[in-house]
């Protein structure tokens, strides 16, 4: 099993709808949790860490569930930007070593 | 600020030949990593160097060596290439524990 799973997707939404992605993760020592975003042959970067019982920013909420393992992405008002790939990572805290899933494709259509 | 640099952006190379993929940050973050990332695999830690002076085994470190040259550069070796290293190699870092990680632009890597 992999530490971290995704649904790969691809989800194709249109314009303006609403989004969810789930994850769970295995190892229930990871500390710190993060959502990244990563556009087609580029870099991985930030989108979210993900605290305690989850946050929000602008159209994005990540919630996490310990007793689960899981952690979710909400997007509202889905835009044309936000189709990439949508990364969850889990960290262990020592060294801060990340593991990441393989991710989830969104794809937002007109 | 620059940020991650890496370098080269791409390199081609045939079986048994030897490199190394160099990565700055100037952040004075003292963590970097190096990652390798291949379809439906995700990124997977090669090494990592936790502080200046120390570096660790991730989970895919075999057939590479890293040197951690001083807080801003760590690099990657590849001594005898294999097509099995044919990926994208990304380099990272960050200030500590729990922070996120800044990511460099990634080498794309071919071997023959």
């Amino acid at each position: 099993r992999k530490e971290v799973e995704q649904d790969p997707g691809p989800f194709n939404v249109p314009e303006g709808a609403t989004v969810a992605f789930n994850c769970t993760y295995s190892n229930s020592a990871s500390q710190s949790f993060f959502w990244y975003r990563q556009d087609c042959r580029k870099e991985p970067k930030l989108l979210m860490s993900v605290y305690s019982s989850g946050n929000e920013d602008g159209r994005f909420t990540a919630q996490l569930n310990r007793a689960s393992q899981y952690i979710s992405l909400l997007i509202r008002d889905s835009k044309l930007s936000d189709s990439a790939t949508y990364l969850c990572v889990a960290s262990t805290g020592g060294g801060n070593k990340l593991t990441f899933g393989t991710g989830t494709q969104l794809k937002v259509e007109l | 600020n620059a940020g991650v640099t890496q370098t080269p952006k791409f390199q081609v190379l045939k079986t048994g030949q030897s490199m190394t993929l160099q990565c700055a940050q100037d952040m004075n973050h003292n963590s970097m990593y190096w990652y390798r990332q291949d379809p439906g695999m995700g990124l997977r830690l090669i090494y990592y160097s936790a502080s200046e002076g120390t570096t660790d085994k991730g989970e895919v470190p075999n057939g590479y060596n890293v040197s951690r040259l001083n807080k801003r550069e760590f690099s990657l070796r590849l001594e005898s290439a294999a097509p099995s290293q044919t990926s994208v190699y990304f380099c990272a870092s960050s200030g500590g524990a729990r922070d996120e990680q800044f990511f460099g632009p990634g080498t794309r890597l071919t071997v023959l």
